[in-house]
């Protein structure tokens, strides 16, 4: 049982436009919701989170949007550059024992900029 | 600072083998993590940790075991490999109260 889900495995978008990337998720315990980004070879690095009691945030290009009621956050990127190329991992978090804070990660996005 | 470091990169394991793939961290961070990630697949919890002597296991668990006997060294174990272990795999670490968890370079592993 999957509890987060990105839908689309590649999303392809010409440089200097939006990216839109989306993330759906099942576990109503999430209080915490992250993006990492992923070059092959390499470990995946954050990128920019939420909280659960917020429905926005901002960081620069990216943006992030979380709709509670609908299980839903979308990063979005803008403008796309050709260096933003890669894997987009949602990722989801729940406090658990001892406060160590489990991530559970969907199967990621690969997004490729097109110059 | 190196942050988060991983051996070895590669390898190549026959069925029935054992290995140790090595984690160690320079953040003195408490929290440490074992993922694998399949083709095509989110990143699995494995094992983790919240601080020397203490491991507790995640959502794939079977096949594995871990030690922290230190802040900076977590290791995990594998003891009888089988080709459902061919993964890559990443150690994390993060910090108190910390939702970010910062990545090794991962080991590319391969049971045949």
């Amino acid at each position: 049982d999957q509890q987060v889900k990105q839908n689309s495995p590649s999303l392809s978008v010409q440089e200097g436009r939006i990216s839109i990337l989306n993330c759906d998720y099942t576990n109503s315990m999430f209080d915490y919701f992250l993006w990492y980004k992923k070059y092959p070879a390499e470990g995946p690095t954050f990128l920019i989170s939420i909280s659960s009691i917020k429905d926005k945030n901002e960081d620069g290009r990216f943006t992030v949007f979380l709709n509670k009621s609908a299980k839903h956050l979308s990063l979005h990127i803008v403008p796309s550059q050709p260096g933003d190329s890669a894997v987009y991992f949602c990722a989801a978090s729940r406090t658990s024992s001892g406060s160590a804070r489990q991530l559970t990660f969907g199967s990621g996005t690969q997004l490729t900029v097109l110059p | 600072n190196a942050g988060v470091t991983q051996t070895p990169k590669f390898r190549i394991l026959k069925i029935g083998q054992s290995m140790t793939l090595q984690c160690t961290q320079d953040m003195n961070h408490n929290y440490m993590y074992w993922y694998r990630q399949d083709p095509g697949m989110g990143l699995k919890l494995i094992y983790y940790s919240v601080g020397a002597g203490i491991t507790d296991k995640g959502e794939v668990p079977n096949g594995y075991n871990v030690s922290r006997s230190t802040t900076e060294d977590f290791p995990l174990r594998l003891e009888l490999a089988a080709p459902s272990q061919t993964s890559v795999y990443f150690c994390a670490a993060s910090g108190a109260g910390s939702y970010e968890q910062y990545f090794g370079p991962g080991t590319r592993l391969t049971v045949t």
